[in-house]
């Protein structure tokens, strides 16, 4: 199986500090895309980016961006100035070109503290 | 804008007895999945439909079955159920003409416990 592995089981801050999830998949395919969720107390998942293996570019989306390096097979995400409501369960997904299925990782629980 | 839509949002069964989940895509997506969470665990892939047609399987129990309707909304039926089956269910939808790249929405999920 290409296993998604999100190393960190939990990480805990103080509003305002940075914090960074690590994201490191396997894969044999030279396209497929990689996708990062979050999943509030709420329960629900929502949809956060998705990124091409093909575009290396990073990104930025407000306090969210998010850092892809297929030479190390990893892609990472970044909370600045982390907020109470970001505090939830991060998974990162992958799915193969073929594929009709997101493979999880384990997620990260992230509680920001006030 | 629509999301996709999931009933019920909670349902409590006893062991062996059966449960339907509702899924409803939304408007103009014609894929749908179903994903099941355990207490802690990631999301894994059940089942997908493109076109009221199975597209990809995966551990589904045979206990499971599920179809995608003429409208694209979806159902799981669960049958026998045992004490392991209680978890979040998710149901995702996408339109499928974004190929690959298209990206899966999530409804808010059903909480199944089976008692």
């Amino acid at each position: 199986a290409q296993k998604v592995t999100q190393a960190q089981t939990e990480i805990s801050v103080v509003e305002k500090e940075d914090v960074t999830l690590d994201c490191v998949y396997e894969t044999r395919d030279t396209t497929y895309y990689l996708f990062w969720y979050k999943q509030p107390p709420s329960g629900e998942l929502v949809f956060l980016i998705r990124r091409n293996s093909f575009d290396e570019q990073n990104e930025i989306s407000g306090r969210y961006s998010w850092n892809f390096q297929k030479s190390t097979s990893s892609f990472n995400f970044t909370i600045t100035a982390s907020q109470v409501v970001d505090s939830a369960v991060y998974f990162c997904a992958r799915r193969g070109i073929n594929d009709y299925k997101l493979s999880f990782g384990a997620g990260t629980t992230v509680t920001v503290r006030a | 804008a629509a999301g996709v839509i999931q009933s019920p949002r909670h349902l409590i069964k006893e062991k062996r007895e059966t449960a339907t989940l509702k899924c409803y895509p939304i408007p103009r997506h014609d894929t749908v999945y179903w994903y099941q969470q355990g207490p802690g665990q990631d999301p894994q892939f059940l089942i997908s439909f493109y076109e009221k047609m199975q597209s990809d399987k995966g551990s589904i129990p045979d206990r499971f079955s599920a179809q995608q309707f003429s409208d694209y909304h979806s159902e799981l039926n669960m049958s026998s159920l045992e004490l392991g089956d209680s978890a979040l269910y998710f149901c995702a939808s996408s339109f499928a003409r974004e190929g690959a790249k298209n990206i899966q929405y999530f409804g808010a999920g059903t909480r199944l416990s089976v008692l």
